[in-house]
This record gives structure tokens, C-alpha cells and sequence, in this order.
């Protein structure tokens, strides 16, 4: 069974620019999770999606990010303009409706100069 | 917001030796998961409990679900190199809405 993928792994951008992350989850699974990992802290809910509808984005800061699922399936999460804060790896993670047990991708490091 | 508090932050010990970390929260969830990231990796699930008192056991692991469901605890057997990486703990609302904790970062060496 293929894992969540993500792309890209790896993204450099300057302070001010805009960046697009892409997620595939597993066949199936109805609920997709993007979460923030700042350099020695855990994962932060960042928005959580059933199927193409959001169930929870009370920790997106809107001004700036923002992420769709387009068919309940794929998911992007956009960020315009970035900040040096936004430097993190943000993980794409999916599970079955009602599971609660979370399968990650392997994350898109970004680094803000 | 549930807040969950891991300890230690950073634990360095030898092969063989025995460990527990923790993870406390002043709410109570519907079920808390245990997490294994390696630099450069997502985090890979280890277990879920769900059931107040819970214990399980996975090889050289064992999983504690408190009684009132608002903490847990990990403990490793005989520690090997391999056991090295961020273990990291989740709770959430009825398999909703996960949360983690800062994590403890393990350092096993040989």
C-alpha cells in the first residue's frame, strides 16, 4: 500500500514569497490533516479536512495560509506571503473516517530567508 | 486548547538501560497515541489506547493509559540503539482533532 506522499521535500524561498505544498493521501482515507513542525517542537494542527470539507482551521492563521482538498482527495496548503516564522517542516497526514490514527508523509522542509 | 506536557524533554542513556517518559494533560481524551519521528520522517504510530488503566505492550514497550485518561506513560526495556529518535504523544476528542505534545527527544547509545 503506497504511503502519503508529498512534494516538494525541500523548498527555499525568500521572506515575502508565496510557496505551495501538495499532498496525496492513502486510497481511501477520508480525513487529511496538514500540520506544522517548528525545529524541536511537536506537530501543530494546522487544518484538518473530511473528505473535501474542513473540520477544524481554528489554528490556521488565515491572513496568510491557506489550503483546499479539492475532490476529497489531494489537499494543497499555500502560504502568501511567508514569513521567517513560517521556516518549518509541514506534514501532510491522512486516516480512515473515525480512526484517529494518523499515517504521515515524509513532510516539506521550507526554510524563509 | 488541550495542552499535553511531555518529560523528559531530552533523555541520553547507554544500551540496556530502562527508561520512562511521560505525557500529562489537565483534560481528559477519548483516546492518546504514542508516536516514533526520525530525523527527517513523519512520525510513525507505535499504539493507541483508549481505555482508562489501559496497558499494552509492544515488544520492549509498554503503554500506560492513566485511569482518569488524562495521562500515559512509555517505558522501554533494555534500550537499544535503535530505540533513538522523538517519541511523541497525541490525544484527541473522539479520534478528532489531534494534538501533540513537544516530544522527548531519546539518545541510546551503543
Amino acid at each position: 500500500e503506497a504511503g502519503v506522499a508529498q512534494s516538494p521535500r525541500y523548498k527555499i524561498i525568500e521572506k515575502r514569497q508565496s510557496v505551495a505544498f501538495w499532498c496525496n493521501p492513502i486510497s481511501g482515507h477520508a480525513t487529511l490533516y496538514w500540520y506544522q513542525q517548528i525545529l524541536g517542537q511537536g506537530p501543530k494542527l494546522l487544518i484538518q479536512f473530511q473528505n473535501n470539507g474542513v473540520v477544524d482551521d481554528s489554528q490556521l492563521p488565515k491572513d496568510r495560509f491557506s489550503a483546499e482538498r479539492l475532490k476529497g482527495v489531494d489537499s494543497t496548503l499555500k502560504i502568501q506571503p511567508a514569513k521567517l516564522e513560517d521556516s518549518a517542516v509541514y506534514l501532510c497526514a491522512s486516516s480512515p473516517l473515525r480512526s484517529g490514527e494518523l499515517f504521515f508523509g515524509e513532510g516539506s522542509r521550507l526554510t524563509v530567508l | 486548547t488541550q495542552l499535553l506536557e511531555q518529560s523528559p524533554q531530552f533523555l541520553s542513556i547507554q544500551e540496556g538501560e530502562n527508561l520512562t517518559v511521560y505525557c500529562n494533560s489537565s483534560s481528559v481524551f477519548s483516546s492518546l497515541q504514542w508516536y516514533r519521528q526520525e530525523p527527517g520522517e513523519g512520525p510513525v504510530l507505535l499504539v493507541t489506547v483508549v481505555t482508562g488503566g489501559e496497558v499494552k505492550k509492544l515488544k520492549r514497550l509498554t503503554f500506560q493509559f492513566g485511569d482518569a485518561r488524562k495521562d500515559s506513560s512509555l517505558h522501554i526495556t533494555a534500550a537499544q540503539p535503535g530505540d533513538t529518535g522523538l517519541y511523541l504523544c497525541a490525544g484527541g476528542a473522539n479520534n478528532n482533532d489531534m494534538r501533540f505534545g513537544a516530544g522527548t527527544r531519546l539518545t541510546v547509545k551503543p
